[in-house]
């Protein structure tokens, strides 16, 4: 199956800097990409999502970048601020936007004023 | 946006006794749910996946007489924790799609239920 993994598990950045997390992942099959915030106590909310025949994506001050050869994809977030601060995770799976989702373990972001 | 709603946010009960969490799509029709489990400052694992009206599927280690899952409408689906113990104290999590075979329909999570066993 489906094997992601995500890196740092930990990132503390100062207020204004950007922030990167990065995942692999292990099936070649996989084309949907998802990164989601979860605050404490709450689930987790999509943030952005690429797929396998775009290279990078942005919205505002977030940004994925995909590598379908090395199976890697980043998440990139610039000018970060205090409320910033959740933990990430990124996911993979086949087909369709709704399939079910191998998560990467999880960053905590923490956005220093 | 599409709204899931999770209920209670947070139960604690006694060992032994039985849990029901309810999962529901507010604002769409969710053909497919899913259940993650999720401890603490850990990922999100999947725990089965259910479509309405037909039996769930469970991932590999789950076990289907623990955790039962009813997905009766195409709004609700719920997971009853049966004879709880300590060990399933843990943060349970719901997903729903609109469309699970649509390309762009993505999964929707609900806010989660922490779950207690004393």
């Amino acid at each position: 199956g489906e094997n992601v993994e995500q890196h740092p598990s930990t990132l503390s950045v100062q207020e204004g800097d950007s922030a990167v997390i990065k995942c692999t992942y292990s099936d070649s099959a996989s084309n949907y990409f998802p990164w989601y915030k979860q605050e404490l106590g709450k689930g987790p909310q999509l943030i952005i999502d690429i797929r396998s025949n775009v290279g990078e994506k942005k919205d505002q001050r977030i940004a994925v970048t995909l590598n379908k050869t090395a199976k890697h994809f980043s998440l990139h977030i610039t000018e970060t601020q205090p409320e910033d601060s959740a933990v990430y995770f990124c996911a993979a799976s086949k087909g369709n936007a709704g399939n079910m989702l191998t998560f990467g373990g999880g960053t905590r972001l923490m956005v220093k004023p | 946006g599409a709204v899931v709603s999770q209920h209670p946010s947070w139960v604690i009960c006694k060992s032994g006794t039985s849990v029901k969490i309810e999962c529901r799509s507010l604002d769409f029709q969710a053909t497919t749910m899913f259940w993650y489990r999720q401890f603490p400052k850990q990922s999100l694992m999947l725990m089965a996946t259910s479509n309405e009206g037909s039996k769930a599927t469970y991932e590999q280690g789950v076990e289907k007489d623990k955790f039962l899952i009813n997905h009766a409408s195409l709004t609700l689906s719920t997971l009853t924790v049966t004879s709880a113990h300590p060990e399933d104290s843990s943060f349970y999590i719901c997903s729903a799609t609109e469309d699970r075979s649509s390309y762009n329909s993505p999964l929707h999570f609900g806010n989660g239920t922490r779950l207690t066993v004393t």
